[in-house]
Order: structure tokens, then sequence, then C-alpha cells
């Protein structure tokens, strides 16, 4: 069935660091979506790619999918200490599955 | 800013006991779903309802749990009998529709069985 692999598990960066998480599919996706996760929160969308290619900026983070809509990246530049938490991407082939996560850590 | 509502927040139960979970979805959210995540894991979909119907349980445990969205708007998830393997959170999400949607998380529901 489809799968979606997160890497890496976990990530330990200086404040200031750039941080990059990368999502991979078994299957072609029509879409990804991202989400973060706060350390006893809840998982808050923060964008979707759809189309081959795809680039899209919010501020320091920027998200990309493939041209073969089969893997996609998240990168923050300037890591900060509110960037702390996990990053979740879920692909949609059939449905939507989530990756396992990439738990972000800042230190100041 | 509307938002997903689930009670309770956390819930304690012994092993063998039923329990159960409510989720009220953002109003006029047609798409309702129940994920349970594993502390260092993603969400993995329970059940997935289409207003009132059922679209996809295939990871639902049916021999133990079981869900309702009767007029196709707030959602029961129940567990009977409860194992220890249940311990999780468990989040309902909502989205407008089955499409290329964002959803919107609740809470969750941290369940601990003893």
């Amino acid at each position: 069935g489809q799968q979606v692999m997160q890497i890496p598990q976990y990530q330990h960066v200086q404040e200031g660091e750039d941080f990059t998480t990368y999502c991979n599919s078994s299957t072609t996706l029509s879409n990804i979506q991202w989400y973060k996760q706060r350390p006893g929160g809840h998982p808050v969308f923060l964008i979707q790619l759809v189309k081959s290619g795809e680039v899209k900026k919010q501020k320091r983070l920027t998200f990309q999918f493939g041209e073969a809509k089969k893997n996609s990246s998240l990168h923050i530049t300037a890591t900060q200490t509110t960037d702390v938490g996990t990053y979740f991407c879920a692909g949609k082939g059939g449905k939507l599955i989530f990756g396992q996560g990439t738990e972000l850590s800042v230190k100041p | 800013e509307a938002e997903v509502a689930q009670s309770p927040r956390y819930k304690i139960t012994e092993k063998s006991q039923a329990v159960a979970f409510w989720c009220d979805p953002i109003s006029g959210h047609a798409t309702l779903y129940w994920y349970r995540q594993i502390l260092g894991q993603g969400p993995e979909l329970l059940v997935q309802f289409q207003d009132e119907s059922v679209v996809d349980d295939s990871q639902l445990p049916k021999d133990r749990f079981s869900a309702e969205r009767l007029k196709g708007v707030d959602s029961t998830l129940k567990i009977q009998p409860a194992e220890l393997g249940d311990s999780a959170m468990y989040l309902c999400a909502s989205s407008p529709g089955t499409g290329p949607y964002e959803q919107y998380f609740g809470p969750g529901t941290r369940l601990t069985v003893t």
C-alpha cells in the first residue's frame, strides 16, 4: 500500500542555522500537505503543493514538490526558537497518508 | 476563528472498560476524520465520514472500535473493550469536503489505558 517516509526523525540545530526535512512517497501523489505540531499541540496546516516541481515560500519556509510528484521537502532558513515542533508531510494518493514527522529542536 | 471541538481532553481508563470520545467539527464541514497518533509517529487515519456516511474505515479495528456521525454533524468514537495498546492521542479533524482541502484538527483526546 501507499507509504510516506520522512527523514530525518530528529534534528537539533542552533538558532540561526538552516533546517530541511524530506518526504518520500512509494506512489505518485496528487498533492502533498505540510503540517506543524507544536509540543503538546495538534497538527496545524502549513501549505499544500499540487503541481509537479512546485515551489512555495512562506517567509523563512520554502516548500518543494518533486518533478515526479513522489517527494517533497521543507526548508527553514535561519531557524528561530518559535520553529520548534514536529513537521509532518501528508501525501494524497488514494487517501491522505502522514509521514512519521521530523522533530525540530532549536537551541538558543 | 472556528475550531474543531473535542472532549474529553484526557481520559484514563482500565483495560476492558468502554471509552467514548466526542468531536464537533467546524460548522459546514462535510468531511470528518478520526485519527490515532502514537507518541513519536504521524497521525493514522481510523475513519473518514462524508456527511453521515463512512468513506473509509479500512484501518479501524472493527472488533473493538466503532464510530458514528448520525446527523452528519458531530461524531463519536467508541472503544470497547479498551486494551493497553490503545493508549494514544485520538485526533478529530474536519474539512469542507473530500477534495484537496486542508484539514483542521481539534486539540485531541489523550487516552491512557491502565
